[in-house]
């Protein structure tokens, strides 16, 4: 079964740093993965997918994501750091390859950014 | 084109209790999926329906069933209501093309907020 490990429960960021959460799965397998942001109080809004596509994916709001089958990692950066940012990041990945195919999400990385 | 609605938006029980969920998927989308996010943890998958049948569940006891009805809304039921459900409910909904080979992205309602006293 596939798993998700996200390092790092809370990471905090000065506005304007490199923002650097990282994320594990499990599978030798590549699968499809993910990264959503979810706001206090909201639902989950999808940043990017990996979907064997180029191994490289921008997503959202600048940030973007390298998938590296060799380190089964998937780790999400944005360049530039802002005060928006501020939220819970969920990585996550699916357990097949069907479009109906179940998502397994980490645990999340709250992410703060300092002024 | 309206996105994923959830009601209620927030629901306070008590133990042993019953709770109905409500779901309205986006248009077009043919697929509705649950999951449970319980306070500081991640999503967990409770059951997928597509087309009116359940496709795919995950590790959650037969009192948690649900619905999915012709216009693809869903509704999730929980009976006997336990303190441990306490937990934010979302739904997704999705395009499902079988044999397709294309993912169609997922996506979310803002949730139900679920207490159990």
């Amino acid at each position: 079964a596939q798993s998700v490990t996200q390092l790092g429960s809370h990471v905090s960021v000065s506005e304007g740093a490199l923002v650097l959460l990282r994320c594990n799965y499990s599978s030798s397998v590549p699968p499809y993965l993910f990264w959503y942001v979810q706001y206090p109080n909201q639902g989950l809004q999808l940043l990017l997918k990996y979907t064997s596509a180029a191994t490289l994916v921008k997503g959202i709001n600048g940030f973007e994501a390298e998938f590296k089958k060799s380190e089964t990692s998937f780790h999400l950066t944005k360049p530039s750091a802002h005060m928006s940012d501020a939220a819970e990041y969920f990585c996550a990945v699916t357990e097949g390859l069907s479009s109906a195919s179940k998502i397994i999400f980490g645990s999340g990385t709250r992410l703060s950014i300092r002024p | 084109e309206t996105g994923v609605t959830q009601s209620p938006t927030h629901l306070i029980k008590t133990r042993g209790q019953q709770v109905t969920l409500r779901c309205s998927s986006q248009s077009g989308h043919n697929t509705v999926s649950w999951y449970q996010q319980a306070l500081g943890q991640g999503p967990q998958f409770i059951f997928q329906y597509y087309r009116e049948e359940e496709n795919g569940r995950g590790n959650f006891p037969p009192r948690f069933s649900g619905l999915q009805f012709p216009n693809y809304s869903s509704e999730l039921n929980v009976n006997a209501l336990e303190l441990d459900d306490s937990a934010l409910y979302l739904c997704a909904s999705s395009s499902t093309l079988w044999g397709g080979g294309v993912y169609n992205e997922q996506f979310f309602g803002p949730g139900t907020r679920l207490t159990v006293l």
